[in-house]
Order: C-alpha cells, then structure tokens, then sequence
C-alpha cells in the first residue's frame, strides 16, 4: 500500500524566506503527484499538479519537483510571506489504484511577519 | 479545474440522529466520487470510493452500515452518518473524478454531533 511521508510536521519562518517542503512516497508507480493548500477548517486548494512523466511545475513563486525513482518531491516556495500560512498537503494517484488519492500527513507552515 | 460544490459546509447534529452531505459534481460528469474524513491537525484518510450505479468500496476500518455512500447519478453522491456518535465529528470532504488521472475536492463539511 502507497504510504506517503512529508518532512517536516510544521515549520516555522520569518518572512521574506525561501522554504522546502518534502514529501516521500513509497510506490513510484504513480500518474501523479499533487501539492494542495489547506487553511484551518477549510476545503483544499490544488496549488501544482505534476504528471509523473514531468521533472518540475512552477506557478508563481511555488515550484514543485518530482524524482519518481527515489520517490521524492519537493515545494520550493520563495520569498515567503505571511498570507502563505497554511497547512500542505502532497498526494499522489497511483497506477494500480485508480484515482484515489494518498495524501501525506501535510507540513504546518507559519511565516512570521 | 472543475468544480465540486459540497453542502453543507458546516453541521451540527444531536446525538443518534441522522446527517446527510452532498457532493456535485458542477460542470462534469464524476464516475467515481471519494469521501474523506480528516481529524484535527491529521491528514486525510479515505473512507469510501463509489462509482455510479454500483456499491461503494468501503476502507477497512469503516462501517458500511453507519456510513452510507449513495451514487446514483453521475453528477451527486451522498453519505449519510447515520446514528451519529459524538466521535463521528470530523471534517468530512469529498472529492470526484471524470475518469481522467485528477480529481476535483468539495470544499468540505464540518459535522459536529452534540
């Protein structure tokens, strides 16, 4: 069964930094990976979709990569600023599971003003 | 993307009564419909995939009869927590798919049972 990991639980950061956000998977047989925002009590907001046969996605200032051998993926986000506070979560759709989806157990971010 | 509408977003139920949440699907037609179930500062686990026209598949660990998942229609699915359990308050999202590889989530409901 697909586990997925992120690294770190929750992060802390003054404004204006650059950050990383690591998420793990265990089965690379997935169609892809997908970085989602969620703030407190509220729904998910897709930020970037990577098709597993794609390196990197950027929107703004996110860039998502994806190494699908090692089972990795990485949101770099830039220039952080308070308004980014948010829990994110990655997910992956595997081959073999049709579209559901395995979410990690999400990265808590606070960016200090 | 697509749109998803989920309602209610927020619900608050006595105890050993019944609930039912929608999920439509806005401006596609969703074959298969998850339902989700996250607990505060956890992640979301799945509880149920339903494709139309057919059962659902339930995740081990949930209850099939306390939990009903409905799909008649490829535009809405229901789940319905019946009895509910102060225990059964969570935050329950769904999410559906046209068959393509990505799905679209609700903007989920808060389900308190007092």
């Amino acid at each position: 069964k697909q586990e997925v990991t992120q690294i770190p639980a929750a992060l802390s950061v003054p404004e204006g930094e650059n950050l990383v956000l690591n998420c793990s998977f265990t089965d690379s047989a997935i169609y892809n990976l997908q970085w989602f925002r969620q703030d407190p009590g509220k729904g998910l907001t897709s930020l970037l979709l990577i098709q597993s046969s794609q390196r990197e996605q950027t929107s703004g200032r996110l860039n998502a990569s994806l190494d699908k051998s090692s089972g990795r993926s990485t949101l770099y986000i830039a220039a952080s600023q308070p308004g980014d506070s948010a829990t994110y979560l990655c997910a992956v759709i595997g081959i073999n599971t049709g579209n559901q989806f395995y979410f990690g157990t999400g990265t808590s971010l606070t960016v200090i003003p | 993307g697509a749109v998803v509408s989920q309602h209610p977003s927020w619900v608050i139920c006595k105890s050993g009564t019944s609930v039912k949440i929608e999920c439509r699907s806005l401006d596609f037609q969703a074959t298969t419909m998850f339902w989700y179930r996250q607990f505060p500062k956890q992640s979301l686990m799945l509880m149920a995939t339903s494709n139309e026209g057919s059962k659902a598949t339930y995740e081990q660990g949930v209850e099939k009869d306390k939990f009903l998942i409905n799909h008649a229609s490829l535009t809405l699915s229901t789940l319905t927590v019946t009895s509910a359990h102060p225990e059964d308050s969570s935050f329950y999202i769904c999410s559906a798919s046209s068959g393509a590889l990505e799905a679209f989530f609700g903007q989920g409901t808060r389900l308190t049972v007092v």
